[in-house]
C-alpha cells in the first residue's frame, strides 16, 4: 500500500512567488494534517482536515497561507507570496479516526517525506 | 500547560552500544498519550511507538526499548545494540486524551548518530 505522497520534494523560490505543495493520504485516512518544520525542532501543525473540512486552522497564517481538499482525499497547501521565513519543511499527514472517548489524542500519524521549501 | 522536553540535542555512539533517549512531559490531565517518531535523513516521520497513561508497563521491540515512569514523568527510548541505520532524529510527542483533542505537542527531537 502506497504511504502519504507529497510532491516537490524540493522547492526553491525567490521571496515573494507563489508555491504550492500537494498531499496525498492514505487511502481512507479521514484526518489530514500540514505541518511546518524548522531546522532543528519539532513539527507545529498548521492546519488539519477531517474529510473536507478543515476544523482547526488556528495557527495558519491566513494572510499568506491557505489550504484545500477537496472531496476529502488529496490536499493542497499554497503559500502567497511567500517570506523568507517561510523557508522550513512541509511535511503532510493522515491518520483515521479511532472511534470512543479518546478520539484524536490517541491517533497514529503516518507522514509523508514531506516538501522542503528554501525561499530566497 | 502541556510540554514535553527532550533535553539531549545530539548523540554520538559507536555501534553496538546502548543508548537511551530522554523524553520528559508535563501535563495535567489524568489521560493522555506518548508517542515516540524517527526520522531518518530521507524526511519521512515513522511511527515507533504509543502508550497510554493508564499503561505503564515498559515495552520491548527488539532492540528498542521504552521506559514509561508517571512518577517522574518521563518516557525514556533504549536502543540496544545500536546500528548505524538508527542514525535519525527521535521525537517524543504528547497528546492529552480529551474528547476530539488533536493537539500534539512535539518535543525539539534528538539527533542520534551512531559511527561505524
Amino acid at each position: 500500500e502506497a504511504g502519504v505522497v507529497q510532491s516537490p520534494r524540493y522547492k526553491i523560490i525567490e521571496k515573494k512567488q507563489p508555491v504550492a505543495f500537494w498531499c496525498n493520504p492514505i487511502s481512507g485516512h479521514n484526518t489530514l494534517y500540514w505541518y511546518r518544520q524548522n531546522l532543528g525542532q519539532g513539527p507545529e501543525l498548521l492546519i488539519r482536515y477531517e474529510n473536507e473540512e478543515a476544523v482547526d486552522d488556528s495557527q495558519l497564517p491566513k494572510d499568506r497561507f491557505s489550504a484545500e481538499r477537496l472531496k476529502g482525499v488529496d490536499s493542497t497547501l499554497k503559500i502567497q507570496p511567500a517570506e523568507l521565513g517561510d523557508s522550513a519543511v512541509y511535511l503532510c499527514a493522515s491518520s483515521l479516526d479511532l472511534p470512543g472517548p479518546h478520539r484524536g489524542g490517541a491517533n497514529v500519524l503516518t507522514f509523508g517525506a514531506g516538501s522542503r521549501l528554501t525561499v530566497l | 500547560a502541556q510540554k514535553v522536553t527532550q533535553a539531549q540535542t545530539e548523540i554520538s555512539v559507536v555501534e553496538k552500544e546502548d543508548v537511551t533517549l530522554d523524553c520528559v512531559y508535563e501535563t495535567r490531565d489524568t489521560t493522555y498519550y506518548l508517542f515516540w517518531y524517527k526520522q531518518p535523513p530521507s524526511g519521512e516521520l515513522v511511527f515507533l511507538i504509543r502508550r497510554n497513561s493508564f499503561d505503564e508497563q515498559n515495552e520491548i521491540s527488539g532492540r528498542y526499548s521504552w521506559n514509561f515512569q508517571k512518577s517522574t514523568s518521563s518516557f525514556n527510548f533504549t536502543i540496544t545494540a545500536s546500528q548505524v541505520v538508527d542514525s535519525a532524529v527521535y521525537f517524543c510527542a504528547l497528546s492529552e486524551g480529551g474528547d476530539s483533542n488533536y493537539q500534539l505537542i512535539w518535543g525539539a527531537g534528538t539527533k542520534l548518530i551512531i559511527k561505524p
